[in-house]
Formats: C-alpha cells, structure tokens, sequence
C-alpha cells in the first residue's frame, strides 16, 4: 500500500533519554518533512529535506536532528528528550518543494517525555 | 512575522451549509492549501488556490483574494463525516508551508 508509515505509533520516554523517530515512504517523493503538532498551535516544521542526501531546518529545529541517506527513509532524532518535546509527530512528503506540492502525511506519534 | 488566522471553532446542523474563514500575513505567497484532520487522524488534502477566485470540487469549494490576504472554504450539504478540524495553510516565499491553528467543524443532526 503506498503511502508513508511512521514507527511508533506512541512512545512514553524519561527525560534525557535518545529517541528516534522513523518515517519511510514508497512515493518516491523528492520532498519529505517533519512537524510537531500541538493543541491550539498549528503545524510547526522541525526540519525538512528537499532530495536524499540535504536537509534544513525548519522554525522549530531545537533539540532535534534529521538525516536523509536515501529517497524512502526521513528519520528524526531526539538527542536528549526534555519535557517540552511532548507533541504529536507528523512526517509528510510531497514530489518537490514547489508552489503547489500537495503534502501527504503518516499516521503520526504520540511522543510524551516524562 | 508570519500569522494565519482561523476561528478556533465552529458549530453546524448537518445537511447546511458552512464557510471557515482564514486570514493570513505572510513573507511571499506561493499559494494557499486547505485540508482536514479528523481527531487522531493525519491531515489530508483538500485543495490549492493560487489565482483569486472560487475553486469547486464537489461538496466542497475554496475561495481566495490575495489582495485581502482571505480565504474560505465553503462546506455544502453537511454530513456528521465532516466533523474535523479544517487546516489553513500558506507556502511563503521559500516553499515552506505556514499552518493556521485548524478550526473544529463540529456538526450537530
């Protein structure tokens, strides 16, 4: 089935523990994203990678880190999980970057740092 | 900065008609998107304005007017499926997408 899958689906952690968030698409898209979404706030992007091998920060990059070593797989790290990196984790690809590139996004995870 | 403004909720008998709002100020314009988030649920997409003017796809239509810096999107016919959160969103002058809180679409029968 195509589409994207991220792994978990929730997770509860301790503070200063390291987590990883996977997210994989078969889309082949060029484009793949990771945001937080948080009650009453909108999508905010943590990184984004325009094609395997870049990537960038987004408005909210604090305390994570991305790497994109091939076209399917966007994983997101958490170094060390603090308190205020409680959120929904939403991973999203799209063909490319341009103008009107529909956005299509996983399941999501439900983070809590305790 | 960059601001996108939705009402935070809206109430609406099923088999009416609804219009969310969304007024935005944003470094560049590069389009703007709606979708919908059922609760739990990942968003998905519903349409893309560029050009002013009506966009209809089927139950749903979107409206925008870049010179106000408005859009709409008009729900008809409601049924208690569209009981979602609508997500406005813009792609400013770098491509990146700028999300407005999300309105709640409640619907009553």
């Amino acid at each position: 089935i195509a589409g994207i899958t991220q792994a978990p689906t929730s997770q509860i952690l301790a503070a200063g523990r390291r987590m990883t968030l996977r997210c994989t698409q078969d889309m082949r898209h060029n484009a793949m994203y990771w945001y937080r979404q948080d009650l009453g706030l909108g999508l905010r992007l943590i990184h984004y990678s325009n094609t395997a091998g870049t990537t960038g920060k987004g408005e909210v990059p604090d305390g994570y880190s991305v790497s994109r070593a091939n076209t399917d797989d966007f994983p997101l790290t958490l170094a060390s999980a603090v308190p205020s990196q409680t959120s929904v984790y939403f991973c999203a690809s799209s063909e490319g970057r341009g103008a009107d590139n529909e956005q299509f996004f996983g399941p999501g995870t439900r983070l809590t740092v305790l | 900065g960059q601001n996108i403004d939705q009402p935070t909720e809206m109430t609406a008998t099923e088999g009416a008609i609804v219009q969310i709002n969304c007024t935005y100020q944003t470094s560049g314009f590069n389009g703007l998107f709606w979708y919908q988030q059922h609760a739990g649920e990942a968003p998905t997409f519903l349409s893309y304005n560029v050009l002013d003017g009506l966009e209809e796809k089927g139950r749903f239509s979107s409206f925008l007017s870049r010179s106000k810096g408005y859009s709409y999107l008009l729900l008809k016919e409601l049924q208690m499926k569209d009981s979602a959160s609508y997500l406005c969103a813009v792609s400013d002058s770098n491509y990146q997408l700028i999300w407005g809180a999300g309105t709640k679409l409640i619907i009553k029968p």
